[in-house]
């Protein structure tokens, strides 16, 4: 079954603005994984956290972690164009297996 | 270059014409796995292999066989491919660190009429 759960399923802003996009899941995880797609294209990774951290920022990427509440955010900051994919949260747990949620549909409108 | 390759990227089949989706990673990864993904469900796990010869269950395994037999291949194998096995197909390859990230190959979509 799916562990991570991505919300919302689609959003759309206009360039400049924030993107935040949130995941939950339900069992202990060694780490948690951001992934990127493009329509039809291979999955990208963009940033990993691990169990023990809150935060990690990569460039215009900004990833919390809540462990208490089994959530992360992404957030993608003074978005462009160029964003305009989908997002997937993985989560790694103890046994090595990754689970991915459906994604959320990200817009960034010119 | 580091990477994961799939092959064929394209095929279209008929019902019950056995096929396999080849997929070979260059980075020496311990695990590699299989995924579907259909829209409005993400990526789903096939099948996944820790180690040479060692091969578990994902979460939609029925339907599908794999194996493991180097280190660098994991190929895909429907024996007897049915419509609803129409889908995306991504391989993935990583070590086994705890910090260790997930590459992707390039996808295979298959249509099964």
């Amino acid at each position: 079954s799916q562990q991570g759960e991505e919300d919302p399923q689609a959003l759309s802003i206009q360039e400049g603005e924030n993107a935040t996009m949130n995941c939950s899941y339900k069992t202990s995880i060694n780490n948690l994984q951001w992934y990127r797609q493009n329509s039809g294209r291979g999955l990208v990774h963009l940033i990993l956290i691990r169990s023990n951290e809150r935060e990690k920022h990569s460039g215009r990427l900004r990833v919390t972690l809540d462990t208490s509440k089994k959530s992360s955010s992404l957030l993608i900051t003074a978005s462009r164009a160029a964003d305009t994919a989908s997002y997937f949260c993985a989560t790694d747990a103890y046994n090595n297996d990754m689970r991915f949620g459906a994604g959320t549909r990200l817009t960034v409108k010119p | 270059e580091a990477q994961v390759t799939q092959n064929p990227r394209y095929l279209i089949t008929v019902t019950g014409k056995k096929l396999t989706v080849t997929c070979s990673q260059n980075m020496n990864h311990e695990y590699m796995s299989w995924y579907r993904q259909d829209p409005g469900l993400g990526l789903r796990q096939i099948y996944y292999s820790m180690n040479v010869e060692v091969t578990d269950k994902g979460d939609v395994p029925e339907g599908y066989k794999v194996s493991r037999k180097e280190k660098r291949n994991f190929p895909l194998i429907l024996e007897s491919p049915s419509p609803n096995q129409t889908s995306l197909y991504f391989c993935a390859s990583r070590g086994l660190g705890y910090t260790d990230t997930q590459y992707f190959g390039p996808g295979t979509r298959l249509t099964v009429l």
